[in-house]
């Protein structure tokens, strides 16, 4: 298994421009949450996915959008990047069967907004 | 609002020494996770607390929760270096309207984590 996987690593945007960021597992989790990680800080909840076509917010979800069309797959899209998003995203994924809910988390993508 | 506290912040400490990393939160939960972060990488699950009065143990690390006191513990024994890192708790945030299995949301908030630096 891959596990959680994210694209790109690294990416530079000028303000105001749109990207999306990838998330994808192959673990057949049901959970996927994105978090962003900001210097000194801990993880902050962006939005989330309980499965496939249900999505929520987080603790900081503006200028953010999600969907979950798939189980494996769940994309984070800035709409208007500004500096203020310049930060590093982690995605990630859990299962419920266990009882445990454990996060798996991927190798982040380091975004700056100039 | 839901805070998740740590503290120390930043925990400087002898080969050897043993130290506590504790964590506070401010609202109902029975499941808590501990994380550790090496500089420029992801978060590596270390411990997974899921009732009042759970203990995990892991080589020099141990994990402890106290549902009622809403407090967690990190116990370092005997530091080495190679435990220098950043140590994250964070709370699954429990509400009426949660998903299907168990009332849990698999919502996380996190600590503002542990830097936790180990000189020989």
């Amino acid at each position: 298994n891959a596990g959680v996987t994210q694209t790109p690593k690294f990416q530079v945007l000028k303000t105001g421009q749109s990207m999306t960021l990838q998330c994808a597992q192959d673990m057949n989790h049901e959970y996927m949450s994105w978090y962003r990680q900001d210097p000194g800080m801990g993880l902050r909840l962006i939005h989330y996915s309980v499965g496939a076509g249900i999505t929520d917010q987080g603790e900081v979800p503006n200028g953010y959008n999600v969907s979950r069309s798939t189980t494996e797959d769940f994309p984070l899209r800035l709409l208007s990047a500004a500096p203020s998003q310049t930060s590093v995203y982690f995605c990630a994924s859990s299962y419920s069967a266990s009882g445990r809910y454990e996060q798996y988390f991927g190798p982040g993508t380091r975004l700056t907004v100039t | 609002e839901l805070k998740v506290e740590q503290n120390p912040l930043f925990l400087s400490m002898q080969e050897g020494k043993n130290y506590t990393i504790y964590c506070n939160y401010s609202t109902t939960s029975d499941r808590l996770y501990w994380y550790r972060q090496d500089p420029g990488k992801s978060l590596e699950s270390l411990f997974v607390l899921l009732s009042n009065g759970a203990v995990k143990q892991e080589g020099r690390l141990m994990a402890s929760l106290d549902t009622k006191a809403r407090l967690s513990t990190l116990h370092i024994t005997a530091a080495v270096h190679d435990l220098s890192a950043t140590y994250f708790c964070a709370v699954d945030i429990r509400f009426a309207m949660g998903p299907r299995v168990g009332g849990a949301t698999n919502k996380l908030i996190f600590g503002t984590g542990t830097l936790l630096a180990v000189q020989p």
